[in-house]
């Protein structure tokens, strides 16, 4: 079984809709991350959490919201959806070594 | 600010050796790690550079040079397999994310 895991993998919402992204690891890990990525714009990060009582916002959260259920879970949500949140959408987490990422296999979402 | 700088595309030939070059523009530096991506696919961990010099592991080696705030991916004995995306990010302290670079596209042809 995969150690870190995205649900759903594919994903087609209408612009305005709330959605959920959500992520699980079995690693044991303290550090999760939420990752966009866009064609030749790299890994942007959205959140981090560094243990389940911190959330932090990073370089563009704007229009997202992150919701730390427990160590292992770990939550996206698009609050009302718009066309160029379209991306692909990684979870990742580490341990205290945060050079080490384990990236899950990502959600590729379409916003109509 | 932070920056990061790596070429977007880069073209070797099956069975060369290629150097993908990064440097980087930050506050405060700990080190620089290098992630492969395939098409479709999640970045995977290669190496990290806490330390000036060469890591080697295998057929890829990982450099950092702290005074010129640059390091470089080697990839030698290049397969197709090795065709991917390769980002250099920079860890700026222990309590902080990495920073990723925009990426750099690897195409290894016969």
């Amino acid at each position: 079984d995969a150690d870190v895991t995205q649900t759903p993998r594919n994903r087609i919402t209408k612009t305005g809709k709330r959605i959920m992204l959500e992520c699980s690891q079995t690693k044991g890990h303290d550090r999760m991350y939420w990752y966009r990525q866009d064609p030749g714009l790299g890994l942007q990060l959205i959140y981090y959490s560094f243990d389940v009582k911190d959330i932090n916002k990073g370089e563009i959260s704007d229009g997202y919201s992150v919701s730390r259920q427990a160590q292992a879970k770990f939550s996206l949500s698009l609050e009302s959806a718009i066309p160029n949140q379209t991306a692909l959408y990684f979870c990742a987490t580490s341990d205290s070594q945060v050079e080490t990422q384990y990236f899950g296999p990502g959600t590729r979402l379409l916003v109509l | 600010g932070q920056s990061l700088e790596q070429p977007s595309e880069v073209t070797a030939v099956e069975g060369a050796i290629v150097q993908i070059n990064c440097t980087y523009q930050t506050s405060g530096f700990y080190g620089l790690s290098w992630y492969q991506q395939h098409d479709g696919g999640a970045p995977t961990f290669l190496s990290y550079n806490a330390l000036d010099g060469l890591e080697e592991t295998g057929r890829f080696s990982s450099f950092l040079s702290r005074s010129d705030s640059y390091g470089y991916l080697l990839l030698q004995e290049l397969q197709m397999k090795d065709s991917a995306s390769y980002f250099c990010a920079v860890l700026n302290s222990g309590n902080t994310p990495l920073v990723f670079g925009k990426g750099t596209r690897l195409s290894v042809i016969a």
